[in-house]
């Protein structure tokens, strides 16, 4: 079965501080692409990262960066600066050639501290 | 201005009655997806829809439900006889690229069966 693991039920982190949110899937595919969504109070649910699994290269998004691992199926989310709006149910998904279809994990819950 | 609207925001229905969740896109779009998310869960994709029929479809979205969009516009999802486990956020999303592709998200529509 294909998989999303999301390991930390709840994080916590004081404003301004960095936090890293992790995420291991399993997948036999080997193209495919990963994402970070948050879902805020309001449940909608908004892209924060996107990385292509060809690409070496970490995706970085202003403040947001990942750590992608590929061999070790590890893409861990680390948030800088972290700010009070940050906070959130933040989940890790992918998608895969053989249907377009997000497969989600059950979420990290962000809590950010003045 | 979001890409995608659902109406309505929230539902409530008896158990065994039909319902019908719409998604508007704002602009034209190829593909179309259902997830639902189940309060406190995972967001879990239920079907996606490209070229006007199904393309990948779930083994949660079994004979009780159906997609269609009616007027080349809007899309659907109908649900003939909604149970007490039918109550989640069901939300609607869109995407231009296909693979790999951002999804957009609407608000979601929240049904409660009673």
């Amino acid at each position: 079965a294909q998989t999303v693991t999301q390991s930390q039920p709840e994080m916590s982190v004081q404003e301004a501080e960095t936090v890293t949110l992790s995420c291991t899937y399993d997948t036999s595919e080997s193209d495919y692409y990963l994402f970070w969504y948050k879902q805020p109070p309001s449940r909608q649910m908004i892209l924060v990262i996107r990385q292509e699994a060809y690409k070496q290269q970490n995706a970085t998004e202003n403040r947001f960066s990942v750590n992608f691992q590929k061999a070790a199926k590890s893409f861990s989310l680390k948030i800088s600066d972290s700010q009070l709006g940050d906070a959130a149910m933040y989940f890790c998904a992918y998608e895969t050639n053989s249907g377009y279809a997000l497969n989600f994990g059950k979420g990290t819950s962000l809590l950010v501290t003045p | 201005e979001p890409e995608v609207t659902q109406t309505p925001s929230h539902q409530v229905t008896q158990m065994g009655q039909e319902v019908i969740l719409r998604c508007v896109p704002i602009s034209n779009h190829l593909y179309f997806y259902w997830y639902r998310q189940i309060l406190g869960q995972k967001v879990e994709f239920l079907v996606s829809f490209y070229n006007n029929e199904i393309s990948e479809k779930s083994e949660i979205f079994d004979d009780q439900f159906s997609v269609e969009r009616p007027d080349g516009s809007n899309f659907t999802l109908k649900i003939r006889s909604t149970k007490l486990e039918d109550s989640a956020m069901y939300f609607c999303a869109i995407e231009r690229g296909g693979f790999g592709g951002e999804q957009f998200f609407g608000p979601g529509t929240r049904l409660t069966v009673l």
